[in-house]
Parts: C-alpha cells; sequence; structure tokens
C-alpha cells in the first residue's frame, strides 16, 4: 500500500525527442504528487509537483500528467536536451512536512545530443 | 541563505566505529530528515523531526539515532557501523504548510569497510 513504481530503470532519448517517465502509487490517502530531479553529485531538488484534483499540470517543457482512477501519473518532457540528463525520481505524499512522502526508485534519463 | 548544508562529502569508516553526520538548515523550517539512498531503491526516510525537541522513526531506522536541539542543526549519529550502512545519505528540510516540499542537503557519501 506504501509504494510507488516507478518505471523505465533507464532512458536513453535524442535531443529534441520526448521523455516519458511513468509512476503509480497504490494508497489513495496520498494527496501531493512531486517529482524531483538530481544531477550527479547533489542531493534532488523539486521539479513540477501536483494535486489530484486536477489531470494535468504544465510548466515550460515539463509537464505532469495524472490519472486518479487508474493510479498512475507521468511526466513528460518535451524537446529534451543534454541538460535534461539526470535521475528522477517520482514520489507521492500525505499531510505536511515530507516526511510522509515515499519515493519511486527513480528513473536515469540520458539525452543524446 | 546557504540552504541545507551537510558535512561532511565523504567518509570512510571500519566496521563497528561510530560516527555523526552533521546537517545544518538556515530557512528556518521546522520539519527536517534524514533519508538513505541506494540504487535501485530511491529514498527511504531514515529518522524525522517536526521541531526542536522532537523525533520519530522512519521506514528504516535501525542502527541510527537522531536528536534535534535547535530548529538549525540534526545530526545523524551511526552507533556502530556495519557495512550493510554503505550509503548516501541526504538531509531534507521543509517548511510548515499546505506543500510538503522537501529541499535536500548534497549528500554524504559514507562506505563502511
Amino acid at each position: 500500500q506504501q509504494q510507488v513504481k516507478q518505471s523505465p530503470q533507464s532512458l536513453i532519448v535524442q535531443k529534441g525527442g520526448i521523455s516519458i517517465i511513468n509512476c503509480a502509487y497504490e494508497n489513495t490517502a496520498f494527496d501531493y504528487f512531486p517529482w524531483y530531479q538530481q544531477f550527479p553529485g547533489k542531493g534532488p531538488a523539486l521539479l513540477i509537483a501536483i494535486r489530484p484534483d486536477v489531470s494535468e499540470k504544465k510548466e515550460g517543457r515539463f509537464t505532469i500528467s495524472f490519472n486518479k482512477s487508474a493510479k498512475q501519473f507521468s511526466l513528460h518532457i518535451m524537446d529534451s536536451q543534454p541538460g535534461d540528463s539526470a535521475t528522477y525520481f517520482c514520489a507521492a505524499s500525505r499531510g505536511t512536512g515530507g516526511f510522509k512522502t515515499i519515493f519511486g526508485a527513480g528513473t536515469r534519463l540520458f539525452v543524446k545530443a | 541563505n546557504a540552504g541545507v548544508t551537510q558535512t561532511p562529502k565523504f567518509q570512510v569508516l571500519k566496521t563497528g566505529q561510530s560516527m555523526t553526520l552533521q546537517c545544518a538548515q538556515d530557512m528556518n523550517h521546522e520539519y527536517m530528515s534524514w533519508y538513505r539512498q541506494d540504487p535501485g531503491m530511491g529514498l527511504r526516510l531514515i529518522h524525522y523531526s517536526v521541531g526542536a525537541g522532537i523525533t520519530d522513526q522512519g521506514e528504516v531506522p535501525n542502527g541510527y539515532n537522531v536528536s534535534r536541539s535547535t530548529t538549525e542543526d540534526f545530526p545523524l549519529r551511526l552507533l556502530s557501523a556495519a557495512p550493510s550502512q554503505t550509503s548516501v545519505y541526504f538531509c531534507a528540510s521543509s517548511p510548515p504548510g499546505a506543500l510538503p516540499t522537501q529541499y535536500f542537503g548534497p549528500g554524504t557519501r559514507l562506505t563502511v569497510l
């Protein structure tokens, strides 16, 4: 019930292409779904987040699509750039403070120039 | 603002040794957490604190102790290091409020021989 399943484990995309990372959760008590981006040797940093009362959120080239009935959400990176090469974590959270956040296993994205 | 700072960046211990990983934040955040990151397993919560003097266990607390005497500092103590504690450790903080966004430090890479 507490798991967040993320796929794929790794992803190689051509520059200018679309990167898609998928996540699924089980616990319907989650009410906040962030994506974190992590560059090598750095800590994760919030990229974009969504609440379950909306089906899509877009910030620049990054879009979260959310399907509440299927308990799935995904990150789309449009016009992928080499600078987007990083590890991406989806997460699900409830309440305040963030310490009830469950993270997915991560996706290593490599964008080929 | 320095944000969340962690020391040391790297550490090698022998089995049975003890040490303290330091974490400090200058954003006046009430909530602080410690995570460990292992390949293919995302981030797992070790301990967290909702304020000075208040701590609680996360998903993987065994072998670790924490204390929170000030708002700014949240050290993590390894009592008797084991090879299974080889990992990258991240400290995070978050402000109280509706969005449980966490701000992560740069991490400490720990190797236990």
